[in-house]
């Protein structure tokens, strides 16, 4: 069975500083990943992909991710943050169908 | 483009009673899918449709969930009767198709709170 680990429920930073949101997956078979996006009171949106090919992958809003099959991870990072990536994210997993597993969201607080 | 469209945005209900729960998609996409999100949880599947018929209900409790697409766009979601443990923000997201190259855009959600 596929799931995703979110270690961090809340991560505080500075704006204009680097940050990194942990995501870390179990499943027997190859996997899909995705980061989602949910700003306060909107649906989710997603910020990038992993299907396969570059284990790096940039997304929208400077956000890019790193496939790590070895460590079963796909941190999702961004150099410098904005007050306005205050938000939830959500890492999600999925096995060569359209059904995502999500992660249970790490909430990104930007502080000015 | 428009996007996907729910309402209402907000129900409070007294347990046991209905609640109903409705989605517009994006006009042609084809995938549709209802989604709970739980406070301090990520979002679970409940339904996914494909056209107006079901792809997947595994985890809906269909002992008092119940959802609908008639014609294949606007669907419907009905809780019957409802319990504490449903609430939730209720996410509708449709595709073009149920692919993974093709992304999901995701309602506003409905914010269900049962006192």
């Amino acid at each position: 069975a596929q799931s995703v680990t979110q270690l961090d429920s809340q991560v505080p930073v500075f704006e204009e500083a680097p940050v990194e949101l942990r995501c870390n997956y179990s499943s027997s078979v190859s996997v899909y990943l995705f980061w989602y996006v949910q700003y306060p009171n909107q649906g989710l949106q997603l910020l990038l992909k992993y299907l396969s090919g570059s284990t790096l992958v940039k997304g929208i809003n400077g956000f890019e991710a790193e496939f790590n099959k070895s460590q079963t991870s796909f941190h999702l990072r961004k150099p410098s943050v904005h007050i306005s990536d205050t938000a939830e994210y959500f890492c999600a997993v999925s096995h060569n169908t359209d059904k995502l597993i999500f992660g249970t969201g790490t909430r990104l607080q930007v502080f000015p | 483009e428009a996007g996907v469209a729910q309402s209402p945005r907000y129900k409070i209900i007294e347990k046991r009673q209905s609640v109903a729960f409705w989605c517009n998609p994006i006009s042609g996409h084809a995938t549709l899918y209802w989604y709970q999100q739980i406070l301090g949880q990520g979002p679970k599947l409940l339904i996914q449709f494909q056209n107006n018929g079901v792809v997947d209900d595994s985890q809906l409790p269909k002992d008092r969930f119940s959802a609908e697409r008639l014609k294949g766009v606007d669907s419907t979601l009905k809780i019957q009767p409802a319990k504490l443990e449903d609430s939730a923000v209720y996410l509708c997201a449709s595709s073009l198709a149920p692919q993974l190259n093709s992304p999901l855009h995701f309602g506003n959600g409905t914010r269900l709170t049962v006192t």
